[in-house]
């Protein structure tokens, strides 16, 4: 079974400019995340969704990122402008959703890791 | 607040020695995962705990959960090399819409 795709692998930029990341989840997994790992801390979330809808993005500064999730399966992260602090690893992860609705165990891809310089 | 803190956030171990991480959370939960994760890649799941008294094993690695003290441990039998990586706990919060959160992660060396 394929995993959580995820690309770039690396991205450089400076501040001020902007970048996208994109995901492609495990197939059938109706739930997707993005988090923010700066080094040395655990992850972030910043969005959840499931399916194409947005379930928590409460921790998504939105004066600069956004995160679409088209026909629920791909999803893309926009930083735009980016800043020095955006430093950091961005995962996204993928679960299934149980017949009670509670979310399964989180799969996670290889990450984008970020520089701005 | 919803917080999940780990202790040691590093530790060194000669191999062959025995050591326990420990993960406590803020509020209710009933889930409990253990990640790891190796430098440069990304997050393996190890264990997920679901109930009070729960205990799993794997290898070396023997995680248990406490939820009336809202504690987690992650217990290292006789370290080698090979696991050498970081350590997550992450919670998940049924009344927060089932978010997943975090605790900083321990750096486990296993020197030999």
């Amino acid at each position: 079974e394929a995993g959580v795709a995820q690309s770039p692998r690396y991205k450089i930029i400076e501040k001020r400019q902007s970048v996208a990341f994109w995901c492609n989840p495990i197939s059938g997994h109706a739930t997707l995340y993005w988090y923010q790992q700066i080094l040395g801390q655990g992850p972030k979330l910043l969005i959840q969704f499931q399916n194409n809808g947005v379930v928590d993005d409460s921790q998504l500064p939105k004066d600069r990122f956004s995160a679409e999730r088209l026909k629920g399966v791909d999803s893309t992260l926009k930083i735009q402008p980016a800043k020095l602090e955006d430093s950091a690893v961005y995962l996204c992860a993928s679960s299934l959703v149980r017949s009670s609705g509670s979310t399964d165990t989180q799969y996670f891809g290889p990450g984008t890791r970020l520089t701005v310089l | 607040e919803l917080k999940v803190e780990q202790n040691p956030l590093f530790l060194s171990m000669q191999e062959g020695k025995n050591y326990t991480i420990y993960c406590n959370y803020s509020t209710t939960s009933d889930r409990l995962y253990w990640y790891r994760q190796d430098p440069g890649k990304s997050l393996e799941s190890l264990f997920v705990l679901l109930s009070n008294g729960a205990v799993k094993q794997e290898g070396r690695l023997m995680a248990s959960l406490d939820t009336k003290a809202r504690l987690s441990t992650l217990h290292i039998t006789a370290a080698v090399h090979d696991l050498s990586a970081t350590y997550f706990c992450a919670v998940v919060y049924m009344e927060y819409g089932n978010k997943l959160v975090f605790g900083a992660g321990t750096i486990l060396r296993v020197k030999s």
